[in-house]
């Protein structure tokens, strides 16, 4: 069964601080890789699409380790605007995304 | 430029009848993916179409759900004789296409959602 693992938290964190979430997927064969955020009974958005061995946007960094099959997402300098639902998500093929149950992280003053 | 669009945003039907679930995909967009959230659940796939073609409907249930996507107007997912357990937001998402070996062109942008109530 292709599954995608991550750790469900919560994360409770300060303002400021550095934060990081793993995912493990369990297809190797998969290609894409990407992170998206869910605010609580909305919509996925797309946060970062992880190509190669990773990237970096502003205060996210997303790697990609795929000897180990897992991705990293890594959130610098924490704003309590960044409190959400991570969501770890792999396309293993055309069409299908497979997504993670998801990460809450939350950010307090 | 819109986002992907859904209607009704909030559906409520008694057990037994139709629920009908209308999607219009970002401008610029021929492929379309329904996915189903449960209650304390994450996503899952349900069916990708293009326009007028069902590419992968693994993840459709086998009975009472159908899905299209017509030469014109938006994608519809349709289940019928509704039960409690359809209770669930369903989210579509659109992408430019598809890659095997990904890249922008595989990112799929996502609409509001329709939260079905099944009483």
């Amino acid at each position: 069964r292709k599954e995608v693992e991550q750790d469900p938290g919560p994360f409770n964190v300060p303002e400021g601080a550095t934060v990081a979430f793993n995912c493990t997927y369990s297809n190797s064969a998969s290609q894409s890789f990407f992170w998206y955020r869910q605010d609580c009974r909305k919509e996925p958005k797309l946060l970062m699409s992880v190509y190669s061995s990773g990237n970096e946007d502003g205060r996210f960094t997303a790697q990609l380790n795929r000897a180990s099959q897992y991705i990293s997402l890594l959130i610098r300098d924490s704003k309590l605007s960044d409190s959400a639902t991570y969501l770890c998500v792999v396309n293993e093929g055309y069409s299908t995304l497979t997504f993670g149950k998801g990460t809450m992280l939350l950010v307090s003053p | 430029n819109a986002g992907v669009m859904q209607n009704p945003r909030h559906l409520v039907r008694r057990r037994g009848q139709e629920a009908r679930l209308r999607c219009s995909p970002m401008k610029g967009h021929s492929h379309v993916y329904w996915y189903r959230q449960l209650p304390e659940e994450g996503l899952k796939f349900m069916v990708y179409l293009q326009k007028e073609n069902i590419i992968d409907e693994s993840g459709m249930p086998k009975e009472r759900f159908s899905a299209e996507f017509p030469k014109e107007g938006p994608s519809i997912l349709r289940i019928q004789q509704v039960v409690r357990g359809d209770s669930a937001a369903y989210f579509c998402a659109s992408s430019p296409g598809t890659s095997e070996v990904g890249g922008p062109y595989n990112e799929q942008f996502f609409g509001p959602g329709t939260r079905l109530t099944v009483l």
